[in-house]
């Protein structure tokens, strides 16, 4: 079946600092999703990208789909100690199942003050 | 609107108990979705459902049993708790393509 592969499983960083997490699908995905859980909380939507090659930002994250539709990366640059929580990324099934998303495994990021 | 609602928050049991999770959204949303949470394991897909009536499994079904009688609720059973069914869970919604969005998590413990 469909994996979703994230690296780094953590990450800890200085408040400041850039950050990057890496997404990796084992198929093709029509699109790519992006989620933010805060400790303690739920996952929240941040972001979905359809094209391949797409460039999205928000402020300070931005956020790559590749030209192959199989990678997908978010950055954050000049980190703040609210962007702590673990980023996910969740890509849809093929065919008719792609209302299921299949969600990687996840990166925790810390911010020290 | 509330969005995704879950009752309980927190539930402790003990092992061979009983219980229901109970999920509603005010998004008439077709689909729905629950979703246990491990440390180190991500979000894995217990079941879901594609509309009222529909149930079908996802990559964690054993132990668990759904029901989606009306549109707007999605009830997860534990008929015999384990230990390993200690974890956190997730019920969430979404139309066709669009995204999903998450209730705010039911705590269970089971010892």
């Amino acid at each position: 079946g469909q994996q979703v592969m994230q690296i780094p499983q953590y990450q800890h960083v200085q408040e400041g600092e850039d950050f990057t997490t890496y997404c990796n699908s084992s198929t093709t995905l029509s699109n790519i999703q992006w989620y933010k859980q805060r400790p303690g909380g739920h996952p929240v939507f941040l972001i979905q990208l359809v094209k391949s090659g797409e460039v999205k930002k928000q402020k300070r994250l931005t956020f790559q789909f590749g030209e192959a539709k199989k990678n997908s990366s978010l950055h954050i640059t000049a980190t703040q100690t609210t962007d702590v929580g673990t980023y996910f990324c969740a890509g849809p099934g093929s065919g008719g199942s792609n209302y299921k998303l299949t969600f990687g495994k996840g990166t925790l990021l810390t911010v020290n003050p | 609107n509330a969005g995704v609602t879950q009752t309980p928050k927190f539930r402790v049991l003990k092992t061979g108990q009983s219980m229901t999770l109970l999920c509603a959204q005010d998004m008439n949303h077709e689909y729905m979705y629950w979703y246990r949470q491990d440390p180190g394991m991500g979000l894995r897909l217990i079941h879901y459902s594609v509309g009222e009536g529909t149930t079908a499994k996802g990559e964690v079904p054993d132990g668990y049993n759904v029901s989606r009688l009306k549109k707007q609720n999605f009830l997860l059973g534990l008929e015999s708790a384990a230990p390993s069914q200690t974890s956190v869970y997730f019920c969430a919604s979404s139309t066709r393509v669009g995204t999903q969005y998450f209730g705010p998590g039911t705590r269970l413990l089971v010892l």
